[in-house]
């Protein structure tokens, strides 16, 4: 069974641009929810989605969006990039929503992609 | 607020000894679960051990064991004849009906 596939695994940009990351689930997982991680900061929740709908929402201001789509693959999106936006964007998938707890809440993480912001 | 706290930024341990990794948790819910994740060095983070904070029994995965206590709210991971493969990042992790927190980390090393 094929894992959580992220891409691309590393990029740069410059401040003010925007950034896309993709995140494929393991198949069969209907809830993807992704992470922030910085040295600073350590792991910070930024969204859950469960059957394309966002259950949940971290503490990040609106630059930081995100959607996933029917077949669960999910995708977020960093508008008006900020040098404190480097970091690595961890994915995880989910046989049900990690807030629901339980065996089924357990996480299965991608490899994260790596932002750098000039 | 819920928050997650893990006081050793960095620990060491011999090859084939015990160490044990604290957390402690603060939450004002009564249905919650508790996760040790584990981040090798340049690869995926996996799950160690999980707790459900509605049981009393202390989880236990092979070489992994947690002692679970509730009214402390603090969640430690115990990692028996340790192994150089044992060598990572953990975070423990409280997730709750609206919320995944980790704990900032400790910083595992093994020596042979």
């Amino acid at each position: 069974k094929a894992g959580v596939t992220q891409t691309p695994r590393y990029l740069i940009k410059t401040r003010g641009q925007q950034v896309t990351l993709s995140c494929s689930p393991i198949s069969g997982h209907r809830s993807v929810s992704w992470y922030q991680q910085t040295p600073g900061q350590g792991l910070q929740f930024l969204f859950e989605y469960f059957s394309e709908t966002q259950r949940n929402k971290g503490n990040f201001p609106g630059r930081f969006s995100g959607r996933q789509f029917s077949n669960s693959r999910s995708e977020m999106n960093v508008s008006t990039l900020e040098l404190g936006d480097s970091a690595l964007y961890l994915c995880a998938s989910s046989l049900a929503p990690p807030t629901s707890g339980g065996n089924t809440g357990e996480l299965f993480f991608g490899e994260g992609s790596r932002l750098t912001v000039l | 607020a819920q928050t997650v706290t893990q006081s050793q930024p960095e620990m060491s341990v011999q090859e084939a000894e015990t160490v044990t990794l604290s957390c402690t948790y603060d939450t004002s819910e009564s249905n919650y679960y508790l996760f040790w994740y584990k981040q090798p060095p340049s690869r995926q983070m996996i799950l160690v051990i999980r707790q459900e904070a509605y049981k009393q029994q202390n989880a236990t995965e092979n070489r992994f064991s947690v002692n679970f206590q509730k009214a402390a709210k603090s969640f430690s991971l115990k990692i028996s004849d340790s192994q150089l493969g044992d060598t990572a990042m953990y975070f423990c992790a409280l997730t709750s009906y609206d919320k995944v927190i980790f704990g900032p980390g400790t910083s595992l090393s093994v020596i042979p």
